[in-house]
């Protein structure tokens, strides 16, 4: 049962364009929602998170939205550079549930030059 | 910088081995995790320790166990490996129980 549902699977951005990857959760429990960004040959490293307390985070080109009644939540990421190409995976957890990150099933992202 | 060292990059098996995947941290984390992360699936919890010599279930630990004799070393063992446990496995920590994970390279098993 996967309780983040994320979208979509692979993307294509042009250099400078603006990349915008979905997820969608089930929990209603879930506090907190970080984004991993993972290279090729490397593990996931966090690349941005926040909590439902606002419905936007910006962190340089990366911006996430929040919408808790639809219980949805974006990355935007502004300006894509070929270097942001990577995975991206976005994650949910309930913080007093000790952990239990449940993560999407991730985007490829690839930015054109 | 945290540094979590899975010691085994790539590795291959034959069916009904018993194979050991460690793990290694420097940052004194209490946390320590087992994921698998398989195409269109994303990440998922295997095993995790909250202290040396405890663990917990994860979302899918049938067919693997996990040891934890010290705080640093989290090691997970595929007692008789399958095909279907062919994938990349990930371990991570994290400083507390809420917060950011600390990912290894990956551990890349192929059962044959």
């Amino acid at each position: 049962q996967q309780q983040v549902k994320q979208s979509p699977q692979s993307l294509i951005v042009q250099k400078g364009g603006i990349s915008i990857i979905n997820c969608a959760y089930e929990n209603t429990a879930f506090d907190y929602f970080p984004w991993y960004q993972q290279f090729p040959g490397k593990g996931p490293a966090l690349l941005i998170a926040i909590r439902p307390d606002v419905s936007e985070k910006k962190e340089g080109r990366f911006t996430i939205s929040f919408n808790k009644s639809a219980k949805q939540f974006s990355l935007h990421i502004m300006d894509s550079q070929p270097g942001d190409s990577a995975t991206y995976f976005c994650a949910a957890d309930k913080e007093t549930s000790g952990s239990r990150l449940t993560f999407g099933e991730g985007t490829q992202l690839t930015v054109n030059p | 910088d945290v540094k979590v060292t899975q010691s085994s990059r790539y590795l291959v098996k034959r069916t009904g081995e018993k194979v050991f995947l460690e793990c290694v941290q420097d940052m004194d984390h209490e946390n320590m995790f087992w994921y698998r992360q398989d195409p269109g699936l994303g990440l998922r919890l295997i095993y995790f320790s909250y202290d040396v010599k405890m663990k917990e279930k994860g979302d899918i630990p049938e067919g693997y166990s996990v040891s934890r004799e010290k705080k640093e070393r989290f090691s997970l063992i595929l007692e008789s490996a399958s095909t279907n446990q062919t994938s990349m496995y990930l371990c991570a920590t994290m400083w507390d129980r809420a917060g950011e994970l600390f990912f290894g390279e990956g551990s890349r098993l192929t059962v044959l």
